[in-house]
């Protein structure tokens, strides 16, 4: 199956600091990537849908201020907590998919686990 | 999107089938079966999807009944690696995917 990266695996920050997590497509080029979070012992919660080129749509509860989506090209997305805070300590996972529309899998990545402090 | 109904566990012995059913009775005729599994602190894994033949890979088999009101995933010789958390979505090719609570198979030497 094709490759979806995220970088870092894992990472600390203090608590109002802002951290940056990268998702990329590492063998084909993917017009829409998702991110999903989840909680421990909780299934995944889809956060937001991002289009290449065009503004992130997400869904219900979750605030686009606090999380910026940028998919600036095919193969890159990111998501940017800012402000952190301990309640957003969770398990950040992304995938992708080539085509928007068609019944074709989605690709996700290992994930990205983030401990505010 | 069609709700999908898992058994939260289920158990199997290593080098058995393990048989993961899914109800979905409220399923229409252009939504997909997607089958997806996740190993602890990892990315979900894409398995196999299907519209109403079975299908078959290297991974795994998906039955799908006549009325596609139910699928099953089957493994056919799990291993304590295939132990994870099976999640069923049904869903078409345009709406997003979205994650229930799974079946936890536990593979046990």
């Amino acid at each position: 199956g094709a490759v979806v990266s995220q970088h870092p695996s894992w990472v600390i920050c203090k608590s109002g600091t802002s951290v940056k997590i990268e998702c990329r497509s590492l063998d084909f080029q993917a017009t829409t990537m998702f991110w999903y979070r989840q909680f421990p012992k909780q299934s995944l919660m889809l956060m937001a849908t991002s289009n290449e080129g065009s503004k992130a749509t997400y869904e219900q509860g979750v605030e686009k201020d606090k999380f910026l989506i940028n998919h600036a090209s095919l193969t890159l997305s990111t998501l940017t907590v800012t402000s952190a805070h301990p309640e957003d300590s969770s398990f950040y996972i992304c995938s992708a998919k080539m085509y928007r529309d068609r019944n074709t899998e989605a690709f996700f990545g290992q994930g990205t686990r983030l401990t505010v402090v | 999107d069609a709700k999908t109904t898992q058994p939260p566990s289920m158990d199997c012995a290593e080098g058995r089938a393990a048989n993961l059913p899914c109800n979905h009775s409220t399923i229409s005729g252009n939504e997909y079966v997607y089958w997806y599994r996740q190993i602890h602190s990892q990315g979900p894994q894409y398995i196999i999807h299907g519209l109403k033949n079975n299908e078959t890979n290297e991974m795994a088999s998906l039955i799908i009944t006549e009325d596609r009101k139910s699928s099953t995933l089957i493994l056919p010789h799990a291993t304590l690696r295939d132990t994870a958390v099976y999640y069923c979505i049904v869903k078409t090719g345009a709406n997003n995917l979205f994650f229930g609570t799974g079946t936890r198979l536990t593979v046990i030497p």
